[in-house]
């Protein structure tokens, strides 16, 4: 079975702060997929990133940085000099791959969330 | 822009009836849907996987029976509960699986969400 824990259930930091979500997971896939989505207020998710089990090179995008250690199941999140706009649900995921060459996945296991909230 | 829409986006019921909530893709066939749901303060959790033209799969504990699944298309799928009660009073996503145009892997797409309030 796929679990996948979110230590942190809320942050609270002051703006322009760095903050890193942990994420955390158990799988005996040997192929999947690994994600992280921000829920904001209005309840849409927000897709951020998807990462293969295969890959497991850190990822930078503008403020928002993954770090996947597949040693020790981890794939945290990492936001620099935070904005108040940051505020939001953070859900981290994980899928089995499928398909051919595993290169589709399918259901979704999601972590309980972490609730951060970035004050002025 | 949105690759899935979700419709209702909020609807309030009395007890006893039942609800319809569609999901659509918008732009590209999804062979493959998925139903969550969201209580309060909670994490989604998956409810049912629907394939088109087959039966649903539900998971362990969703009674197939008050929540029925309908895929009869590759971009509609449609979950009804039927004689809702408050404690089904949650948010409900769906996502739908596909390719997009020149997008070279499946990929699954989120829906806005739909707020069900059963009075």
């Amino acid at each position: 079975a796929q679990k996948v824990t979110q230590a942190q259930t809320e942050i609270s930091v002051v703006e322009k702060e760095d903050v890193t979500l942990d994420c955390v997971y158990e799988t005996r896939d040997t192929t999947y997929y690994l994600f992280w989505y921000k829920q904001p207020p209005s309840g849409e998710l927000v897709f951020l990133i998807r990462r293969n089990s295969f890959d497991e090179q850190n990822e930078i995008s503008g403020r928002y940085s993954w770090n996947f250690q597949k040693s020790t199941s981890s794939f945290n999140f990492t936001i620099t000099a935070s904005q108040v706009v940051d505020s939001a649900v953070y859900f981290c995921a994980l899928s089995e791959a499928s398909g051919a060459g595993g290169t589709s996945y399918g259901k979704l296991t999601f972590g309980q969330g972490t609730i951060l909230t970035v004050h002025p | 822009g949105a690759v899935v829409s979700q419709h209702p986006s909020r609807v309030i019921c009395k007890s006893g009836t039942s609800v319809k909530i569609e999901c659509r893709s918008l732009d590209f066939q999804a062979t493959t849907m998925f139903w969550y749901r969201q209580f309060p303060k909670q994490s989604l959790m998956l409810m049912a996987t629907s394939n088109e033209g087959s039966k649903a799969t539900y998971e362990q504990g969703v009674e197939k029976d008050k929540f029925l699944i309908n895929h009869a298309s590759l971009t509609l799928s449609t979950l009804t509960v039927t004689s809702a009660h408050p404690e089904d009073s949650s948010f409900y996503i769906c996502s739908a699986s596909g390719v997009i145009a020149d997008s070279l892997q499946e990929t699954q797409y989120f829906g806005p969400g739909t707020r069900l309030l059963v009075l």
